[in-house]
Protein backbone atom coordinates (compact mmCIF):
# COMPACT_ATOMS: atom_id res chain seq x y z
CA UNK A 1 0.00 0.00 0.00
CA UNK A 2 1.38 3.61 -1.07
CA UNK A 3 0.82 6.52 0.50
CA UNK A 4 1.83 9.98 -1.67
CA UNK A 5 2.00 13.47 -0.01
CA UNK A 6 3.03 16.49 -1.72
CA UNK A 7 6.97 17.47 -0.92
CA UNK A 8 6.18 20.80 -0.07
CA UNK A 9 2.92 23.37 1.28
CA UNK A 10 3.68 27.13 1.65
CA UNK A 11 1.11 29.00 3.72
CA UNK A 12 1.00 32.49 5.51
CA UNK A 13 0.99 32.96 9.53
CA UNK A 14 -2.46 33.22 10.12
CA UNK A 15 -3.99 31.69 7.15
CA UNK A 16 -4.79 27.76 6.52
CA UNK A 17 -2.96 25.00 5.46
CA UNK A 18 -3.98 21.62 4.15
CA UNK A 19 -1.96 18.80 4.03
CA UNK A 20 -2.76 15.98 1.42
CA UNK A 21 -2.23 12.16 2.26
CA UNK A 22 -3.66 10.38 -1.26
CA UNK A 23 -3.86 6.36 -1.14
CA UNK A 24 -5.72 3.77 -2.71
CA UNK A 25 -9.54 3.56 -1.07
CA UNK A 26 -7.78 5.70 1.57
CA UNK A 27 -11.22 6.33 3.08
CA UNK A 28 -11.60 2.93 3.94
CA UNK A 29 -8.19 3.13 6.74
CA UNK A 30 -7.85 5.02 9.51
CA UNK A 31 -5.28 7.56 8.78
CA UNK A 32 -2.65 8.94 11.55
CA UNK A 33 -0.81 12.29 11.44
CA UNK A 34 2.73 12.99 12.52
CA UNK A 35 4.52 16.59 13.18
CA UNK A 36 8.18 16.24 13.16
CA UNK A 37 9.93 19.46 13.54
CA UNK A 38 14.15 19.71 12.48
CA UNK A 39 15.88 17.51 15.14
CA UNK A 40 13.18 15.97 16.80
CA UNK A 41 11.43 12.53 17.11
CA UNK A 42 7.78 12.83 15.29
CA UNK A 43 5.04 13.60 17.39
CA UNK A 44 1.45 12.12 17.01
CA UNK A 45 -1.19 15.14 16.12
CA UNK A 46 -4.19 13.26 14.90
CA UNK A 47 -5.49 9.54 14.41
CA UNK A 48 -8.04 7.97 14.19
CA UNK A 49 -8.75 10.74 10.57
CA UNK A 50 -10.18 13.45 13.07
CA UNK A 51 -9.23 12.99 16.59
CA UNK A 52 -6.39 14.99 18.53
CA UNK A 53 -4.36 13.68 21.18
CA UNK A 54 -4.09 15.73 24.29
CA UNK A 55 -2.37 18.67 24.36
CA UNK A 56 -2.75 18.92 20.78
CA UNK A 57 -4.44 22.29 19.58
CA UNK A 58 -7.73 22.30 18.15
CA UNK A 59 -6.02 24.21 14.89
CA UNK A 60 -5.27 20.87 14.02
CA UNK A 61 -7.64 18.96 12.17
CA UNK A 62 -8.09 15.89 9.88
CA UNK A 63 -10.69 14.21 7.59
CA UNK A 64 -10.43 11.10 5.67
CA UNK A 65 -13.01 10.36 2.67
CA UNK A 66 -12.57 8.50 -0.82
CA UNK A 67 -8.78 8.68 -1.96
CA UNK A 68 -7.69 11.15 -0.14
CA UNK A 69 -7.21 12.09 3.54
CA UNK A 70 -6.29 15.63 4.79
CA UNK A 71 -4.32 17.23 7.09
CA UNK A 72 -6.07 20.95 7.77
CA UNK A 73 -3.88 23.61 10.33
CA UNK A 74 -5.87 26.76 10.73
CA UNK A 75 -4.74 30.02 11.82
CA UNK A 76 -0.97 28.84 11.43
CA UNK A 77 1.38 29.71 13.56
CA UNK A 78 5.60 30.09 12.86
CA UNK A 79 5.97 27.10 15.01
CA UNK A 80 3.72 24.87 13.17
CA UNK A 81 6.92 24.96 10.07
CA UNK A 82 7.90 21.23 10.09
CA UNK A 83 7.58 17.45 8.46
CA UNK A 84 4.18 16.33 8.50
CA UNK A 85 3.56 12.30 7.68
CA UNK A 86 0.53 10.33 7.29
CA UNK A 87 0.48 7.09 8.34
CA UNK A 88 -1.98 3.63 7.98
CA UNK A 89 -2.31 -0.03 9.12
CA UNK A 90 -2.75 -2.44 6.58
CA UNK A 91 -4.03 -5.63 8.11
CA UNK A 92 -3.41 -7.37 4.98
CA UNK A 93 -0.41 -5.86 3.89
CA UNK A 94 3.42 -5.77 4.23
CA UNK A 95 4.62 -3.95 5.56
CA UNK A 96 1.42 -3.54 7.88
CA UNK A 97 2.77 -0.42 9.31
CA UNK A 98 2.75 2.48 5.76
CA UNK A 99 3.43 6.09 6.18
CA UNK A 100 3.72 8.76 3.40
CA UNK A 101 6.70 10.57 1.48
CA UNK A 102 5.98 13.40 3.91
CA UNK A 103 5.24 17.22 3.46
CA UNK A 104 7.83 20.43 4.84
CA UNK A 105 5.34 22.54 5.86
CA UNK A 106 6.77 26.38 5.69
CA UNK A 107 5.30 29.19 7.21
CA UNK A 108 6.37 32.36 4.98
CA UNK B 1 4.48 10.28 32.47
CA UNK B 2 5.07 7.90 29.61
CA UNK B 3 8.40 7.89 28.15
CA UNK B 4 10.35 5.80 25.99
CA UNK B 5 15.03 6.07 25.99
CA UNK B 6 16.47 4.58 23.12
CA UNK B 7 20.34 3.61 23.39
CA UNK B 8 22.88 1.24 21.53
CA UNK B 9 23.86 3.18 18.56
CA UNK B 10 27.23 3.90 16.63
CA UNK B 11 29.44 3.24 14.26
CA UNK B 12 29.54 0.14 12.50
CA UNK B 13 31.22 -1.66 9.77
CA UNK B 14 29.72 -3.08 6.90
CA UNK B 15 28.89 -6.66 7.78
CA UNK B 16 29.03 -6.08 11.54
CA UNK B 17 26.21 -5.84 14.55
CA UNK B 18 24.24 -3.43 16.81
CA UNK B 19 22.24 -3.97 19.60
CA UNK B 20 19.53 -1.10 20.29
CA UNK B 21 17.89 -0.74 23.44
CA UNK B 22 14.30 0.88 23.78
CA UNK B 23 13.68 1.21 27.83
CA UNK B 24 10.13 2.51 28.72
CA UNK B 25 9.06 3.99 31.66
CA UNK B 26 5.49 5.17 32.99
CA UNK B 27 3.64 1.70 31.66
CA UNK B 28 4.60 -2.24 31.16
CA UNK B 29 5.55 -3.71 27.82
CA UNK B 30 2.94 -6.16 28.23
CA UNK B 31 0.41 -3.82 27.78
CA UNK B 32 1.48 -2.23 24.78
CA UNK B 33 2.99 -3.21 21.31
CA UNK B 34 6.75 -1.16 20.90
CA UNK B 35 7.39 -0.72 17.11
CA UNK B 36 11.35 0.43 15.13
CA UNK B 37 10.72 3.31 13.04
CA UNK B 38 14.05 4.52 11.24
CA UNK B 39 14.77 7.73 9.38
CA UNK B 40 17.74 8.02 6.52
CA UNK B 41 19.59 11.20 6.59
CA UNK B 42 17.13 13.70 4.76
CA UNK B 43 14.61 10.90 4.05
CA UNK B 44 10.75 9.73 5.43
CA UNK B 45 10.14 7.54 8.13
CA UNK B 46 10.42 3.96 7.37
CA UNK B 47 8.78 1.02 9.90
CA UNK B 48 11.34 -1.62 10.70
CA UNK B 49 9.75 -4.46 13.61
CA UNK B 50 7.05 -4.35 15.86
CA UNK B 51 6.42 -6.98 18.67
CA UNK B 52 3.27 -7.65 20.62
CA UNK B 53 2.10 -6.73 24.32
CA UNK B 54 2.87 -10.50 25.01
CA UNK B 55 5.71 -10.53 23.14
CA UNK B 56 4.19 -13.99 20.87
CA UNK B 57 3.85 -11.85 17.97
CA UNK B 58 6.59 -9.99 16.26
CA UNK B 59 6.84 -8.50 12.35
CA UNK B 60 9.41 -7.19 10.26
CA UNK B 61 9.55 -5.16 7.35
CA UNK B 62 11.29 -6.92 3.82
CA UNK B 63 14.47 -4.95 4.19
CA UNK B 64 15.21 -6.32 7.14
CA UNK B 65 13.94 -9.65 7.48
CA UNK B 66 16.28 -11.90 8.17
CA UNK B 67 18.97 -9.78 9.73
CA UNK B 68 17.46 -8.09 12.61
CA UNK B 69 15.45 -9.39 15.66
CA UNK B 70 12.97 -7.56 18.02
CA UNK B 71 12.44 -9.11 21.25
CA UNK B 72 11.95 -7.46 24.78
CA UNK B 73 12.81 -8.05 28.73
CA UNK B 74 10.06 -7.48 30.64
CA UNK B 75 11.99 -7.29 34.06
CA UNK B 76 13.72 -4.35 32.84
CA UNK B 77 10.86 -3.21 30.71
CA UNK B 78 12.75 -2.75 27.86
CA UNK B 79 12.95 -4.07 24.05
CA UNK B 80 15.48 -4.53 21.98
CA UNK B 81 16.54 -4.95 18.22
CA UNK B 82 19.40 -6.86 17.52
CA UNK B 83 20.81 -5.61 13.94
CA UNK B 84 23.21 -8.35 12.44
CA UNK B 85 24.66 -8.07 8.63
CA UNK B 86 24.71 -4.15 8.54
CA UNK B 87 24.68 -2.47 5.40
CA UNK B 88 25.25 1.00 4.48
CA UNK B 89 21.75 1.47 3.80
CA UNK B 90 20.67 1.10 7.43
CA UNK B 91 22.22 3.92 7.95
CA UNK B 92 19.56 5.85 10.15
CA UNK B 93 18.20 7.70 12.89
CA UNK B 94 15.87 4.76 14.67
CA UNK B 95 13.20 5.58 16.63
CA UNK B 96 11.34 3.41 19.19
CA UNK B 97 7.54 3.75 19.88
CA UNK B 98 4.48 2.90 21.67
CA UNK B 99 1.51 1.86 20.08
CA UNK B 100 -2.06 1.67 21.17
CA UNK B 101 -2.38 -1.77 20.59
CA UNK B 102 -1.56 -4.36 22.47
CA UNK B 103 -1.50 -7.29 19.97
CA UNK B 104 -1.98 -6.99 15.74
CA UNK B 105 -4.71 -7.85 13.43
CA UNK B 106 -7.36 -6.92 15.71
CA UNK B 107 -10.30 -4.22 14.38
CA UNK B 108 -10.77 -2.47 17.04
CA UNK B 109 -7.34 -0.45 17.25
CA UNK B 110 -6.50 2.24 15.48
CA UNK B 111 -2.72 1.30 15.29
CA UNK B 112 -1.16 4.62 15.53
CA UNK B 113 2.24 5.37 17.94
CA UNK B 114 1.63 7.68 20.37
CA UNK B 115 4.67 8.22 22.39
CA UNK B 116 7.71 8.49 20.71
CA UNK B 117 11.88 8.31 22.20
CA UNK B 118 14.36 10.68 20.89
CA UNK B 119 16.24 8.34 18.62
CA UNK B 120 19.49 6.69 18.51
CA UNK B 121 21.74 7.31 15.32
CA UNK B 122 22.95 3.96 13.49
CA UNK B 123 25.75 4.52 10.80
CA UNK B 124 27.35 1.70 8.92
CA UNK B 125 30.69 2.81 7.12
CA UNK B 126 33.82 1.52 6.65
Amino acid sequence: YVLTQPPSVSVAPGQTAKIPCGGNSIGTYSVHWYQQKPGQAPVLVVYGDSDRPSGIPERFSGSNSGNTATLTISRVEAGDEADYFCQVWDNTGDPPYVFGTGTRVTVL
Amino acid sequence: EVQLLESGGGLVQPGGSLRLSCAGSGFTLTTYAISWVRQAPGKGLEWVSSISGSGSSTLYAKSIKGRFTIYRDISKNTVYLQMNSLRAEDTAIYYCAKGDNAIFGVASYYYYMDVWGKGTTVTVSS
